[in-house]
């Protein structure tokens, strides 16, 4: 059974740095063919896309947001870290980590990587 | 930037058919996913490969795609099924993901 659960603060200031830290189980990030994905929704808005890591260490960013966000994963813990920089008021808003898995595999690699395993989110608010 | 265009809301009375589509240059080439997320809750995956089923999901939602469009079918929509659905993809090279606008499902 797999599962995720995001924790962090749910009140930071504008221009400090925001981390969340998503803890899982019942999988291994060291496995081939595994991602962890980190979304977020601001109040009322649609889902946003930020980042993924995959099992072999190689990550990948949300281009609009690529200049402050971090990911780095820690297997022994079972953990997957987001951090994000100079925190904005609109950047308020529930913060989703998701097991990612890919449809398929082909001669030039993965394909198809999507979430199927989230969990329940944390909602992150920026005010001074 | 890549992305993925949906109507904003669609409404139906509960038993009818209900289709919301998504828009995309590169779905033709590329797997669409779509997602349920209901008021307060974290989105659950309800197809993926354009129209598979992941088990314990309803024979009622089906996925399609054609061309550049993509649509997600709930036949028999049930006032359970009100929520916002996004659909999900990538971009032609594959290192872009994007979820779509969203759409509001209304079942009354």
């Amino acid at each position: 059974q797999i599962t995720l659960k995001e924790s962090g603060p749910t009140l930071v200031k504008p221009t400090e740095t925001l981390m969340l830290t998503c803890t899982f189980s019942g999988f291994s990030l060291n496995t081939s063919g595994v991602g962890v994905g980190w979304i977020r929704q601001p109040p009322g808005k649609a889902l946003e896309w930020l980042a993924l890591i995959f099992w072999d260490g190689d990550k990948r960013y949300s281009p609009s947001l690529k200049n402050r966000l971090t990911v780095t994963k820690d297997t022994s813990k079972n953990q997957v870290v987001l951090t994000m920089t100079n925190m904005d008021p609109v950047d308020t808003a529930t913060f989703y980590c998701a097991h990612s898995r890919p449809s398929g595999y082909i001669s030039t690699g993965y394909y198809g990587w999507h979430f199927d395993f989230w969990g329940r989110g944390t909602p992150v608010s920026v005010s001074s | 930037s890549y992305e993925l265009t949906q109507p904003p809301s669609v409404s139906v009375s509960p038993g009818q058919t209900a289709r919301i589509t998504c828009s995309g240059d590169a779905l033709p080439e590329k797997y669409v996913y779509w997602y349920q997320q209901k008021s307060g809750q974290a989105p659950v995956l309800v197809t993926y490969d354009d129209k598979k089923r992941p088990s314990g999901i309803p024979e009622r939602f089906f996925g399609s795609s054609s061309g550049t469009m993509a649509t997600l079918t709930i036949s028999g929509a049930q006032v359970e099924d009100e929520a916002d659905y996004y659909c999900y993809s990538t971009d032609s090279d594959g290192d872009l993901w994007v979820f779509g606008g969203g759409t509001k499902l209304t079942v009354l």
